[in-house]
């Protein structure tokens, strides 16, 4: 199996831009799509981003994902931060016979 | 509405069993792949297994195969994770999560609330 790599923690200003990565151990980034999860304390996880860049109705489009074969990795940026950001993201991916979760990132709205 | 009703907390003792439940609704149930996801406290999310309840065709991850059992009851529409001897290392927040109609693999779109597990003498 492979693994999905996260920057642990990001912060940022409200109204700012910040970008997540999540780099595949091994296998391309590309074979598999990637969701993106957003868990905020006490709370589900919900889906933001799926197929690699798709937005679940009702995520603002502040909310974009995209894949970079060239570092074998996947991004989520959230644009215009915003205070209900603040949550921990996984990205999600799969193989032929698992499911991969990321090692997680703890968003902070300085 | 379409959602997924977990049971509630559970507190139990090392070495007895269990079984918690994920109910959905408002969609067909059987065509779509029901996972369990396993979040230990203060830790990431861990895929633990995937089962199919019009066939009942069920996937585990190898780290835990043998250690929980999934399985569905279409009937009632719901989904369950159990164990047969608990450990205070199981411990944890229990989400189940829709995933595709299709393939197996893909992407989960509506996670029921948690159950949380807590193992302790």
């Amino acid at each position: 199996n492979f693994m999905l790599t996260q920057p642990h923690s990001v912060s940022e200003s409200p109204g700012k831009t910040v970008t997540i990565s999540c780099t595949r151990s091994s296998g391309s980034i590309a074979s598999n799509y990637v969701q993106w999860y957003q868990q905020r304390p006490g709370s589900s996880p919900t889906t933001v981003i799926y197929e690699d860049n798709q937005r679940p109705s009702g995520v603002p489009d502040r909310f974009s994902g995209s894949i970079d074969s060239s570092s074998n990795s996947a991004s989520l940026t959230i644009s215009g931060l915003k205070t209900e950001d603040e949550a921990d993201y996984y990205c999600q991916s799969y193989d032929s016979s698992s499911y991969v979760f990321g090692t997680g990132t703890k968003v902070t709205v300085l | 509405e379409v959602q997924l009703v977990q049971s509630g907390a559970e507190v139990k003792k090392p070495g007895e069993s269990l079984k918690i439940s994920c109910k959905g609704s408002g969609y067909s149930f059987t065509s779509y792949w029901i996972g369990w996801v396993r979040q230990m406290p203060g830790k990431g999310l861990e895929w633990m297994g995937i089962i199919y309840p019009g066939d009942s065709d069920t996937r585990y991850s190898p780290s835990f195969q043998g250690q929980v059992t999934i399985s569905a009851d279409k009937s009632i529409s719901t989904a369950y994770l159990q164990w047969s001897s608990l450990k205070a290392s199981d411990t944890a927040m229990y989400y189940c999560a829709r995933g595709s109609s299709g393939y197996v693999f893909g992407a989960f779109d509506i996670w029921g609330q948690g159950t949380m597990v807590t193992v302790s003498s």
